[in-house]
């Protein structure tokens, strides 16, 4: 129990597209979703706390406008990066919070995205 | 503000040896602390979860140890297998919320 998939795992695109990644916990409910960000060999950096039918909350330094949020349902919370760029090339890995579950998160697959 | 720092950075140890990761964190009002493994290009699994009123938790080789009052938590490693290199990493969470707070990671690599 306690899945959290990611789509895609891997994305490619050019610099001034958007990227649209999801996070879905499949066995269970999530009223919060974390998105983290991981640049090559450094750790993982909290980007924003996704809270089911509300407002995203964004970390110091994360520009809510480039990194949009949505937690639509339970189940899925989108992060979609606008006009990407290269420097946005990154590692990104949501994670879930079981709602009325043990004080911990459930990690997703990561999604690799290469902006050109 | 919350800091998680883990050392060593690194560590390359030969086939059989049991190892010790540690993992310090500056505020001692947590209620769990994590450990992770990190396969390269990959997400993280979970391997041991230690609740604030615990002093250890223990899966299969691995044993890891919880000392809040000097924020501290080690992770033990026994008869080190090279299926085990990846990048270990510890993470706590901010104070007061859910947020974890990762440290630095060591990247084990163990040589057959």
């Amino acid at each position: 129990g306690a899945v959290v998939s990611q789509h895609p795992s891997r994305v490619i695109c050019k610099s001034g597209t958007s990227v649209k990644i999801e996070c879905r916990s499949l066995d269970f409910q999530a009223t919060t979703m974390f998105w983290y960000r991981q640049f090559p060999k450094q750790s993982l950096m909290l980007m924003a706390t996704s809270n089911e039918g509300s407002k995203a909350t964004y970390e110091q330094g994360v520009e809510k406008d480039k990194f949009l949020i949505n937690h639509a349902s339970l189940t899925l919370s989108t992060l979609t990066v606008t006009s990407a760029h290269p420097e946005d090339s990154s590692f990104y890995i949501c994670s879930a919070h079981l709602a009325g579950g043990p004080d911990t998160q459930y990690f997703g697959p990561g999604t690799r995205l290469t902006v050109l | 503000k919350q800091e998680v720092t883990q050392i060593p950075a690194a560590l390359s140890v030969p086939e059989g040896e049991n190892l010790v990761l540690n993992c310090s964190f500056t505020d001692s009002a947590i209620y769990n602390l994590q450990w992770f493994r990190q396969d390269p290009g990959k997400g993280l699994t979970s391997l041991l979860l230690i609740q604030s009123s615990q002093r250890e938790q223990t899966s299969g080789r691995l044993n890891a140890s919880l000392d809040k009052s000097s924020g501290r938590s080690t992770l033990y490693i026994a008869a080190s297998q090279p299926g085990d290199s990846a990048t270990y990493l510890c993470a706590v969470p901010s104070s007061g919320t859910y947020k974890y707070i990762f440290g630095t990671g060591t990247r084990l690599k163990v040589l057959a």
